[in-house]
């Protein structure tokens, strides 16, 4: 079981918007910076959002992040076929001493 | 440009010793800009973070590994090397090492991956 909860499906049309939401604790989310990945199959995951709302170059400004509190959300703006992959967040947890991660979330562009 | 590239065995058996070898260009470790971390992934499941060394030499690992874990590096030879003790079939996945980009007043993130190594304990 994944130490940040996120979850496991969504979907959405093309054209459209979704968000994915990951939640944590005071000891991970809480106070330190997330990142989040995405994973088409059957490849490595890539970087898409780290410090919590920054863009790595070549990354489309359709991606956005955003945290508060305890939680963090990835957005995804005019949703392309594209798209469809794996969604994980991750961040440090300052008790457990880690990197941690979520257990994914599966988007379909339907 | 930063590329990483996992080697290691692709079967081990129950109870043998895993040794993965990140071998990595377009950066060093050297600096204090850089680590490299060890993250798996069993079949259609999550991510988890192994174990992460920095430039310094300073290493995290997982809480639930730590006992089987030992991360090291080769900053002559670019590379990161990865033992697990005592592998069981819970352990079969695909394997991945990746940059971490180390800066003051940021977080910890991964931004350039291997393409991973499928490892499979039987």
């Amino acid at each position: 079981q994944s130490v940040l909860t996120q979850p496991p499906s969504v979907s959405e049309a093309p054209g459209q918007k979704v968000t994915i939401s990951c939640s944590g604790t005071s000891s991970n989310i809480g106070q330190n910076y997330v990142s989040w990945y995405q994973q088409l199959p059957g490849t490595a995951p890539k970087l898409l959002i780290y410090d919590n709302n920054k863009r790595p170059s070549g990354i489309p400004d359709r991606f956005s992040g955003s945290k508060s509190g305890t939680s963090a959300t990835l957005g995804i703006t005019g949703l392309q076929t594209g798209d469809e992959a794996d969604y994980y967040c991750g961040t440090r947890d300052s008790s457990l001493s880690t990197v941690v991660f979520g257990g994914g979330t599966k988007l379909t562009v339907l | 440009q930063i590329t990483l590239k996992e080697s290691g065995p692709t079967l081990v058996k129950p109870t043998e010793t895993l040794t993965l070898t990140c071998t990595f260009s377009g950066f060093s470790l050297t600096t204090n800009t850089a680590g490299v971390g060890w993250i798996r992934q069993p079949p259609g499941k999550a991510l988890e973070c192994l174990a992460l060394i920095d430039w310094n030499d300073n290493k995290l690992y997982s809480p639930s590994l730590r006992s089987r874990l030992t991360i090291t590096k080769d900053t002559s030879r670019n590379q990161v090397v990865l033992t697990m003790t005592n592998m069981n079939p819970v352990d079969t996945g695909t394997y991945y090492c990746a940059h971490r980009r180390v800066e003051l007043w940021s977080g910890y993130y991964f931004d350039y991956w291997g393409r991973g190594t499928l490892v499979t304990v039987s």
